[in-house]
């Protein structure tokens, strides 16, 4: 099976600055998503990557403080910009591997606590 | 009202029993239904997936869709403490502009005890 990694694992970042959050699978994907998850909650959508044009942003996250890229069909990355303690959650990355009908699979996820 | 309903627990169980978890949602445009164990500091691990009404069996776990009901089960045999972690479900529809994205439960926390 496919494996899906995550950089950083974790991370502790002070109020006003950015982390950028890489997504990296080792097969080519059809499509990727970028999934938020705060303390105690279930899963919320951001946005799904396109490859090489801009991400489609659900309702209520835009992409000043979410900019994503996907330059290719096996790597993306999330920033989450102006952080402040709200942002505090776990970021997760999940790919389709055929039709958008197909499973869907997440990477490990990325601890982020913000200061 | 959430899209997706889930009985966030906790549920804790004797190991050996028959653990039986739910959803219900109110979009009737889901046709894709997923069952995720998620163990704690770790990501979402797919454990079943079904389209449309019907059952689905895979070792000790069986799945259930009911559209007539917009409710989908999941039920643990023989539970073992190694079951013990936090069970979502997940739908999506087939087409539209939410091609792909998937709804999420709440969650549910479970606990198997020896």
């Amino acid at each position: 099976s496919a494996v899906i990694s995550q950089k950083p694992s974790r991370d502790i970042c002070q109020r006003g600055t950015s982390l950028t959050i890489q997504c990296q699978v080792d097969s080519q994907v059809t499509m990727m998503f970028w999934y938020r998850q705060q303390p105690g909650q279930s899963l919320t959508l951001i946005a799904t990557a396109n490859q090489g044009s801009e991400a489609t942003y659900e309702s209520g996250f835009v992409i000043d403080k979410f900019p994503i890229s996907r330059p290719n069909l096996t790597f993306s990355t999330l920033t989450v910009s102006n952080l402040s303690p709200e942002d505090s959650s776990i970021y997760l990355c999940s790919v389709v591997f055929g039709q958008a009908r197909s499973e869907q699979y997440f990477g490990p996820g990325t601890r982020l606590t913000v200061t | 009202q959430k899209e997706v309903e889930q009985d966030p627990g906790p549920l804790s169980v004797p190991e050996g029993a028959i653990v039986s978890l739910n959803c219900t949602y109110s979009n009737s445009a889901f046709q894709y239904f997923m069952w995720y164990r998620q163990y704690s500091r770790k990501g979402p691990e797919l454990l079943m997936y079904t389209y449309s009404s019907g059952n689905k069996e895979d070792g000790r776990f069986t799945a259930q869709v009911d559209k007539s009901s917009k409710y989908i089960s999941l039920f643990i045999r023989d539970s073992q403490p190694s079951d013990s972690a936090t069970y979502l479900c997940a739908m999506k529809a087939a087409g539209g502009t939410s091609y792909g994205k998937l709804t999420f439960g709440q969650g549910t926390i479970l606990t198997v005890h020896p």
